[in-house]
């Protein structure tokens, strides 16, 4: 089975204060996700990865960036956090292969508060 | 715009009642529709792809079917566990290199003794 891991399932930090999230997968997959979810907004894609330091922004990427050092982990680093970045953060992966075509796997989020 | 819609946006059923969900989309080429399950506190769990209109998937009491506008997740006889937020997400072909997905926003289902 595919495992997605995040390193923390409930962290609160600080206004101003540099946050690392961080996830890590052992199946071999190309794309890694960054989402975060919240109460009638649903799961809003932050950046995604599809290689090793490749990344592209997702819809909502201003006041996060990224890191893909290794394949197996991708990092979601919040620069300067803010109260309005409280939610819950949910890593995926998925392989590129087979045209693409495949489900993400999830892991069971990080829920930050930002006070 | 890719657009994914799920209705209804809460379902409450009494248990052995059977009723269906639906997500309806507006993409530039489907490439697959996914089907996902959510507990509360968890991340969201894979349930099932279909790629092409007619197709469908069973897994115990859930079945997915799928046409060029909508699929429904049908349940038949549902129980207590059943009780989740469903998610659909679709893949087009505007995203489809890169693995993206789009979600809506999902259903509430609570199954009731």
């Amino acid at each position: 089975d595919v495992k997605v891991t995040q390193s923390s399932r409930y962290l609160v930090k600080r206004t101003g204060e540099k946050v690392f999230l961080e996830c890590v997968q052992d199946m071999d997959h190309e794309n890694m996700f960054w989402y975060r979810q919240d109460p009638g907004l649903g799961l809003r894609l932050i950046y995604f990865s599809y290689d090793v330091k490749m990344k592209e922004k997702g819809d909502i990427p201003e006041g996060y960036s990224v890191s893909r050092e290794k394949k197996e982990r991708f990092s979601l680093i919040l620069e300067s956090a803010s109260t309005n970045q409280t939610s819950m953060y949910l890593c995926a992966s998925s392989l590129l292969g087979q045209g693409a075509r495949q489900p993400q796997h999830f892991g069971d989020g990080t829920r930050l508060s930002i006070l | 715009e890719d657009q994914v819609t799920q209705s209804p946006e809460a379902l409450r059923l009494q248990e052995g009642e059977s009723s269906s969900l639906n997500c309806s989309y507006t993409v530039s080429g489907l490439r697959g529709l996914f089907w996902y399950r959510q507990d509360p506190g968890k991340g969201p769990e894979f349930l099932f792809t279909l790629y092409s209109a007619g197709e469908e998937k069973e897994k115990e009491r859930l079945k997915a079917t799928l046409t060029k506008k909508e699929s429904f997740l049908h349940i038949t006889a549902p129980k207590p566990e059943d009780s989740a937020t469903y998610l659909c997400a679709v893949q087009s072909d505007r995203g489809s290199t890169l693995g993206r997905l789009y979600f809506g926003r999902g259903t509430q289902l609570t199954v009731w003794p």
